[in-house]
């Protein structure tokens, strides 16, 4: 596609349940990544996908919190047991390759509520 | 560890001036800094990128700067106008996944 798509673009849940975000990037972009940006906050970085090798996991804030990419496309991140404190915009972005000269390319995000 | 400081975190001004938004970082060890816009309710959309060799970048109105060594980078954007309100955030590059973002200045252009 043109841009990288996300989806829902709103979510409210109740706390305790689980649920799933969709990101598909750039067609060719072998980076993907996942960012929580919370109210008046910078962007905090949850994990990262580059092309077939093992994610890089290293910012998940909790083993709730889990992520995979299939076939190196579309990526779903999945939240369970919804806390009120997971309330965020999820932000998914991608790059050509990860790399030091390259642009990242980031989704409109889904905004999530857990009430 | 990488921390990035955005200063002010609003801005308001009068449209058709100029004005300066600042970025700090403590670790000087990066490959290159990206400056973003936010809009309300929208993802961030890449506005330049200084690699760490470079000084400066420009594109249009707006002039990127970065002093590596003290840990600086600074948005100049010229003659404001309405449209620019919205959210500027630095992000740092260590290398791969590992970018930094600064929590961003919320800039409103009054007409």
């Amino acid at each position: 596609g043109a841009g990288v798509s996300q989806s829902p673009s709103n979510k409210v849940t109740e706390k305790g349940k689980d649920v799933e975000l969709r990101c598909d990037p750039i067609s060719g972009h072998t980076a993907l990544y996942w960012y929580r940006q919370s109210l008046g906050q910078g962007l905090e970085f949850l994990i990262y996908f580059q092309g077939n090798s093992a994610p890089d996991k290293s910012g998940l804030p909790s083993d709730r919190f889990s992520a995979e990419r299939t076939g190196g496309s579309v990526s779903t991140l999945t939240i369970q047991r919804t806390q009120q404190e997971d309330s965020a915009v999820y932000l998914c972005a991608s790059s050509l390759v990860a790399g030091v000269g390259n642009t990242i390319y980031f989704g409109e995000g889904s905004w999530l509520t857990v009430v | 560890k990488q921390e990035v400081t955005q200063i002010p975190a609003a801005l308001s001004v009068p449209e058709g001036e100029n004005l300066v938004l600042n970025c700090s970082f403590t670790d000087s060890a990066i490959y290159n800094l990206q400056w973003f816009r936010q809009d309300p309710g929208k993802g961030l959309t890449s506005l330049l990128l200084i690699q760490s060799s470079q000084r400066e970048q420009t594109s249009g109105r707006l002039n990127a700067s970065l002093d590596k060594s003290s840990g600086r980078s600074t948005l100049y954007i010229a003659a404001s106008q309405p449209g620019d309100s919205a959210t500027y955030l630095c992000a740092v590059n260590r290398g791969n996944n590992d970018m930094r973002f600064g929590a961003g200045t919320r800039l409103t252009v009054k007409p």
